[in-house]
């Protein structure tokens, strides 16, 4: 099993749904950040949590919300989406000894 | 705000050359790391270097930081076609907090058989 799981690994949705993508981890890790990726932009910050009870706004987080449900499961949440949310979506997590990331899979999310 | 940048954007060379990718930075950091993405897949740690450090080699790879200049290069030698991917520098410390990575716009590399 991988280490990050990311589901669903891709998913249609019509503008104005509201859409949860999931993050779990097997890496104990308290760290967990969701990312997206759009072409030319490289990857931007939308919300990290530093543990279960911690919860930061990242650079993106207009239109996001997020849920630390545990140490091991990380939601990103969009109460309506928008084509502009479009995009491929990462969900990463961090041990502050080690300080790299490791990385899901993504999520490739289009908003019709 | 983009805290790294890569350069170039897209670096094309034939197998068994070596690959050069260079980062810039802004701010003050803790540590620079670099990832590969190979396409729409999730990224990959490759190699970090502390602030305090000016070189480090993993196998193939070779990062080298200037602080002074706010810039790391990271060279790929002996280039391989199955090197072919997206690579991506990403600074932590940014500004002197416990802040979070913040990630480059990449250098797609292809490496021709």
């Amino acid at each position: 099993d991988a280490d990050v799981t990311q589901t669903p690994r891709n998913r249609i949705t019509k503008t104005g749904k509201r859409i949860m993508l999931e993050c779990s981890q097997t890496k104990g890790h308290d760290r967990m950040y969701w990312y997206r990726q759009d072409p030319g932009l490289g990857l931007r910050l939308i919300y990290y949590s530093f543990d279960v009870k911690d919860i930061n706004k990242g650079e993106i987080s207009d239109g996001y919300s997020v849920s630390r449900q545990a140490q091991a499961k990380f939601s990103l949440s969009l109460e309506s989406a928008i084509p502009n949310q479009t995009a491929l979506y990462f969900c990463a997590t961090s041990d502050p000894g080690r300080l790299g990331y490791t990385f899901g899979s993504g999520t490739r999310l289009t908003v019709v | 705000s983009q805290q790294g940048e890569e350069d170039p954007q897209a670096l094309s060379i034939q197998e068994g050359e070596n690959a050069t990718m260079n980062c810039s930075y802004k701010t003050s950091i803790n540590n620079l790391q670099w990832y590969r993405q190979n396409s729409g897949r999730g990224l990959v740690h490759l190699i970090l270097i502390r602030s305090n450090e000016r070189e480090k080699h993993s196998g193939r790879l070779r990062v080298t930081l200037d602080t002074s200049k706010k810039s790391s290069s990271l060279l790929i030698t002996a280039s391989r076609a199955a090197d072919t991917a997206s690579y991506f520098c990403a600074t932590g410390g940014n500004g002197g907090s416990q802040g979070n990575l913040i990630f480059g716009k990449g250098t797609k590399l292809s490496v021709k058989p």
